[in-house]
């Protein structure tokens, strides 16, 4: 009963450097979400995608990409890093976004960005 | 002006007093509030949901949401150490876009 996994938990990179945080959920749920977090800002919606198929930007989408792969997985991608990107990136999935239904967390990605 | 404003705190209780935790949001066609809670270094876990004005219980929480004012308020009950964590208010915005946005969380201590 894994729920929303995300992978790595931690890493580090350097200024350019690109790379793709992973999200899977197996609760069969419609919606999935990238969030961002830095001390004293909440949680900050980056994309998200009301379905399989369809993305929209949030709050803060510049500097990002995503890809919604299938109805399970949804990906966000730094295409060339920049040390304001580090952050606590959280991914998470509802049945449906526009409905009435809470949205469950993954346990988060560290990443650094030297 | 954010579309969900908390106070920042943090915000000091004594064991067993009453806490009370509010959150302001700007899109009056909002339909749908949450509360979550987050302990440090983990992720945001739902305790509340409230989507009509007045009161909803659960347990030692209470939630309020008063649409004309746009406020929505937690209550927590006899307090605890173990409910001091950051609280985020999460509303999702009218016009079916399905984006859930968050204030950026309330500090609670709670003192033994």
């Amino acid at each position: 009963n894994a729920g929303v996994t995300q992978t790595p938990k931690f890493q580090v990179l350097k200024t350019g450097q690109s790379m793709t945080l992973q999200c899977a959920q197996d609760m069969n749920h419609n919606s999935m979400y990238w969030y961002r977090q830095d001390p004293g800002m909440g949680l900050r919606l980056i994309y998200y995608s009301a379905s399989e198929g369809t993305t929209d930007k949030g709050e803060v989408p510049n500097g990002y990409n995503v890809s919604r792969l299938n109805k399970r997985e949804f990906s966000l991608r730094l295409e060339s890093a920049a040390p304001s990107q580090t952050s606590v990136y959280f991914c998470a999935s509802s049945t449906q976004g526009n409905s009435n239904q809470p949205q469950h967390f993954g346990d988060g990605t560290r990443l650094s960005i030297l | 002006q954010k579309e969900v404003e908390q106070n920042s705190g943090p915000l000091s209780v004594p064991e067993g007093a009453i806490a009370s935790l509010n959150c302001t949001y700007s899109d009056r066609g909002s339909q749908s509030f949450f509360w979550y809670r987050q302990y440090s270094g983990k992720s945001p876990e739902l305790i509340m949901f409230i989507y009509s004005n007045g009161d909803k219980e659960d347990g030692r929480f209470t939630a309020q949401l008063n649409k004309a004012s746009q406020y929505v308020s937690l209550l927590i009950r006899d307090s605890q150490p173990s409910d001091s964590a950051t609280y985020l208010c999460a509303v999702i915005l009218s016009g079916n876009t399905g984006k859930l946005i968050f204030g950026q969380g309330t500090t609670l201590q709670v003192k033994p």
